[in-house]
């Protein structure tokens, strides 16, 4: 189970360009990396994923680095709108025990600042 | 295209009481999940199942029951309330593709349920 670490919390002013990190250090050859954002008072929706290099989307850009022990979500100019807290998910949903192997945790809180 | 429905959207028990929160979805997915989520901490995962007739356990499923009966629908059931189950619920479901050797998994998440125990 790859284990992740964000921040857990980040300031930003609105039309800044946000880098969120997201450390996985024991990510295995084959597991994708996922983000999703949180509104209050809602669900987490997806917003972005990948496996390597670069993906980018109408919402953000996930950079991958070459060893993948590492992602960045990047998202250009932030509005207020983008205060959420950001989850990244990193392996395998499913061992081959048949085990559920992703998990959420805190996730990195965002705040845009006018 | 309703995408996940949770019902009820809110509900007040009492110690002891039992309920059912009912989670359907309309896009076919094999997958669905059952997560809680209590103020400044992340979701854990309840319940899960990986198709219809299937269920397992996930990282809190203690005081909570989970049913499959239908594709389209999982049902978590409380049978003795507690304050320690107040909470925000939320459900999901996903599909699972295989690339490079790995799932592909995207969860699609319902508006949530609040539920107060007293």
């Amino acid at each position: 189970l790859a284990k992740t670490t964000q921040p857990i919390s980040m300031d930003s002013y609105e039309g800044q360009e946000v880098n969120i990190t997201c450390s996985h250090n024991n990510i295995a050859t084959n597991d994708y990396i996922t983000w999703y954002q949180q509104f209050p008072s809602q669900g987490p929706r997806f917003i972005i994923q990948g496996y390597k290099t670069k993906v980018t989307n109408e919402v953000a850009s996930l950079f991958i680095p070459a060893d993948r022990k590492s992602s960045t979500l990047s998202l250009p100019r932030v509005s207020l709108s983008d205060t959420a807290v950001y989850y990244c998910l990193v392996g395998d949903p499913y061992s081959g025990a048949g085990s559920y192997q992703l998990t959420f945790g805190k996730g990195t809180k965002l705040s845009v600042i006018p | 295209n309703a995408g996940v429905t949770q019902t009820p959207k809110f509900r007040v028990l009492k110690t002891g009481q039992s309920m059912t929160l009912l989670c359907a979805q309309d896009m076919n997915h094999e997958y669905m999940y059952w997560y809680r989520q209590d103020p400044g901490m992340g979701l854990r995962l309840i319940h899960y199942s990986v198709g219809e007739g299937t269920t397992a356990k996930g990282e809190v499923p203690d005081g909570y029951n989970v049913s499959r009966l239908k594709k389209q629908n999982f049902l978590l059931g409380l049978e003795s309330a507690a304050p320690s189950q107040t909470s925000v619920y939320f459900c999901a479901s996903s599909y699972s593709s295989f690339e490079r050797g790995g799932a592909k998994n995207i969860q699609y998440f319902g508006a949530g349920t609040r539920l107060s125990v007293l």
